[in-house]
């Protein structure tokens, strides 16, 4: 079965600094998605991705945040200036178009850790 | 926001059926109900969607009642790797995935 596949599985970073963290989406999906995880915590929405735009997004999704498609196959989170606070597992996630009800295909995350 | 309320934790043994019952008072007329699990250190996973009545697939059942405000995971004949935390969310996942959100879900944990 297709998986959505995220790269580093760990990311240790230095406060201040910029991460990017990397994502390919199923092949024939067109929905893309970041979500996050504080340890202990809810699975918390950032944003959604769709048509090479942004369709929606969350208030943790600030400025510090972006993302981007460069090419056919990834999707990336940038956070500019990395906070203490933005160390959490990060989920990609991935829809096909068809059905408006399709539910998500999430990657095993990324855990990123700001010291 | 469409609010889901879980029990917080159920116990139980292996070989057993397990029911979990989430309620979403104010879903809308075009919310679906979709179950996942979660896995420490793992992304949460698909396990089944229904809009109304019953739905059941090769690993869970769906039950949805006529007035949709809640609706209960039925896990037959658990064993020990069912031990995860449960989610239900309410929406529209890919167009409205930010108005769907996870809760705190359901820690199920299976003993032998």
């Amino acid at each position: 079965e297709p998986e959505v596949t995220q790269t580093p599985s760990h990311q240790v970073t230095q406060m201040g600094q910029e991460v990017i963290l990397r994502c390919v989406p199923i092949s024939n999906h067109l929905y893309f998605y970041w979500y996050r995880q504080i340890l202990g915590q809810k699975v918390e929405f950032l944003v959604s991705f769709y048509n090479n735009e942004i369709s929606e997004k969350s208030e943790i999704f600030d400025d510090q945040f972006s993302v981007e498609r460069p090419d056919g196959s990834n999707f990336t989170l940038k956070i500019r200036s990395t906070k203490l606070e933005d160390s959490a597992m990060y989920f990609c996630a991935s829809t096909p178009r068809g059905q408006i009800n399709q539910p998500q295909h999430f990657g095993d995350g990324t855990r990123l850790s700001i010291l | 926001l469409a609010k889901t309320t879980q029990p917080i934790s159920m116990d139980s043994y292996e070989g057993q059926e397990v029911n979990i019952t989430c309620s979403h008072n104010n879903i809308a007329t075009n919310d679906y109900i979709t179950w996942y699990q979660q896995f420490p250190s793992q992304g949460p996973r698909f396990i089944i969607q229904g809009y109304k009545t019953k739905v059941t697939n090769e690993v869970a059942s769906l039950f949805i009642p006529a007035d949709r405000k809640s609706s209960t995971l039925s896990l037959p004949r658990v064993s020990l790797s069912d031990t995860a935390v449960y989610y239900c969310l309410v929406g529209l996942l890919n167009t409205n995935a930010g108005k769907s959100t996870f809760g705190d879900g359901t820690t199920l944990t299976v003993k032998p």
